[in-house]
């Protein structure tokens, strides 16, 4: 079964940029799914990110779009983030997760990153 | 604050019933997909319902969802110690062009 294993930097300085990678096994991810970004703030809520397509079309969440991309690797099966000039406020859990009809799933485990100097 | 709008706490007994509801607008729940998700204390979100009412292979038929108009319910029957958990609704919003979320709910099973 599809398996998704986030990786990257625990902490990131402020006004850098996050990145992530969400490496995918058991399936493809030419497969015809989305493929989704989601964190979770400390004691918080979820909140989309995005999701990207194996085409390399994209859709943001609007109050991230303008710090937001996110792009696909074929050649590596795997996907990634990249969060420009964070803050502390963007200190969270990130998940990546395959979307189908409405849904995501399964999810990966989740990286804490925390923006610090 | 959440798009779609979920109550904070629920709580019951073992073996009784709960329900947990999701109030959205035309715009998400009413003319999209519904899902919900379990987050155990510690660990990623997993899906529970997708498509407003299945369960995917592995859930158990304790767990039901439904959708009428702008609003969705995820129900639990035989609640167990382990459904202690944080339960979170999901759909698409036409007019944001987003995926939201509600803002969870934590349940009690006391």
């Amino acid at each position: 079964q599809v398996q998704l294993q986030e990786s990257g930097p625990g902490l990131v300085k402020p006004s850098g940029t996050l990145s992530l990678t969400c490496a995918v096994s058991g399936g493809s991810i030419s497969s015809g799914n989305w493929w989704s970004w989601v964190r979770q703030s400390p004691g918080k809520g979820l909140e989309w990110i995005g999701e990207v397509y194996h085409s390399g079309s994209t859709s943001y969440n609007p109050s991230l779009k303008s710090r937001v991309t996110i792009s696909v690797d074929k050649s590596k099966n795997q996907f990634s983030l990249n969060l420009r000039s964070v803050t502390a406020a963007d200190t969270a859990v990130y998940y990546c997760g395959r979307v189908g009809t409405g849904w995501v799933a399964p999810w990966g485990q989740g990286t804490l990153v925390t923006v610090s100097s | 604050q959440s798009v779609l709008t979920q109550p904070p706490s629920v709580s019951a007994a073992p073996g009784q019933k709960v329900t947990i509801s999701c109030s959205g607008s035309s715009s998400n729940i009413w003319s999209s997909y519904v899902s919900w998700y379990q987050q155990l204390p510690g660990t990623a979100p997993k899906l529970l319902i997708y498509e407003n009412n299945k369960r995917p292979s592995g859930i158990p038929d304790r767990f039901s969802g439904s959708k009428s108009g702008t609003s969705a319910t995820l129900g639990i029957t035989g609640l167990q110690t382990g459904d202690e958990a944080d339960y979170y609704c999901a759909a698409w919003d036409d007019s944001l062009s987003a995926r939201v979320f509600g803002g969870g709910t934590k349940l009690t099973v006391l």
